[in-house]
């Protein structure tokens, strides 16, 4: 079985739209994550959430709503779709960390979401 | 999360040893050093991570100097699977009402040869 899974792969969607993408853990974790991968290959937080309650947002705009019916899931929603969300989305999981980070964390395979 | 600095990129050859070099002269004492790696069109993934003591797992060992600044992953033959980007990380943990997040930098360009 996958630790993290996503849905879609790839996603090819044009400016305006809406569209989500979907990831679950079968770890047991508490905390998830969604990242996003430019095409300069760097790798930014985005969102973390932890038990279902959101806990880090890293600027991102209101555009994108994560949301996380329960802990093993975690969408993206992103609305009014721009070139610039063309990226690959990643979604991770991992324990919540105490004063030291002491885990691992797990990524799914990505979503390369393309704007037209 | 403390600063690192990796070299950009490295060359490697089939079945020989490889030392990836990583630099945290900003270190504190408690965090840990993590090391993960992402191969073409894959996600992260966890290779190996230490406080103090070098460490070893099936994938590879972690060096960590005496005075905690410097580090470094060791792929012990390399293989062509092996070609990847790897990142060495000191996450910013949490505690309290505060959380630890997982920041990556630009990462080391691993490049195998057969």
């Amino acid at each position: 079985d996958t630790a993290v899974s996503q849905t879609p792969k790839y996603l090819v969607t044009q400016m305006g739209n809406d569209k989500s993408i979907k990831c679950e853990q079968n770890l047991g974790h508490d905390t998830m994550y969604w990242y996003k991968q430019d095409s300069k290959k760097f790798l930014k937080i985005m969102f973390s959430y932890n038990n279902k309650e959101l806990i880090i947002n890293e600027t991102v705009p209101n555009r994108f709503s994560p949301k996380s019916p329960d802990k093993a899931h975690l969408n993206l929603h992103i609305n009014s779709l721009e070139l610039g969300d063309s990226a690959v989305y990643f979604c991770a999981s991992s324990q919540r960390t105490g004063y030291v980070w002491d885990t691992e964390a797990f990524f799914g395979q990505g979503t390369r979401l393309t704007v037209v | 999360d403390a600063k690192t600095t990796q070299p950009n990129s490295m060359e490697s050859n089939e079945e020989e040893p490889v030392h990836l070099p990583c630099n945290h002269s900003t270190i504190s004492g408690t965090d840990y050093i993590h090391w993960y790696r992402q191969l073409p069109s894959q996600g992260p993934e966890y290779v190996i991570h230490g406080l103090t003591s070098n460490v070893n797992n099936r994938m590879a060992s972690l060096a960590i100097a005496e005075d905690r600044k410097s580090s470094t992953l060791i792929l012990h033959r390399a293989t062509l699977r092996d070609a990847a980007v790897y990142y060495c990380i000191l996450p910013r943990g949490g505690g309290g009402t505060s959380y630890g997040k997982l920041t990556f930098g630009q990462g080391t360009i691993l490049t195998v040869h057969p």
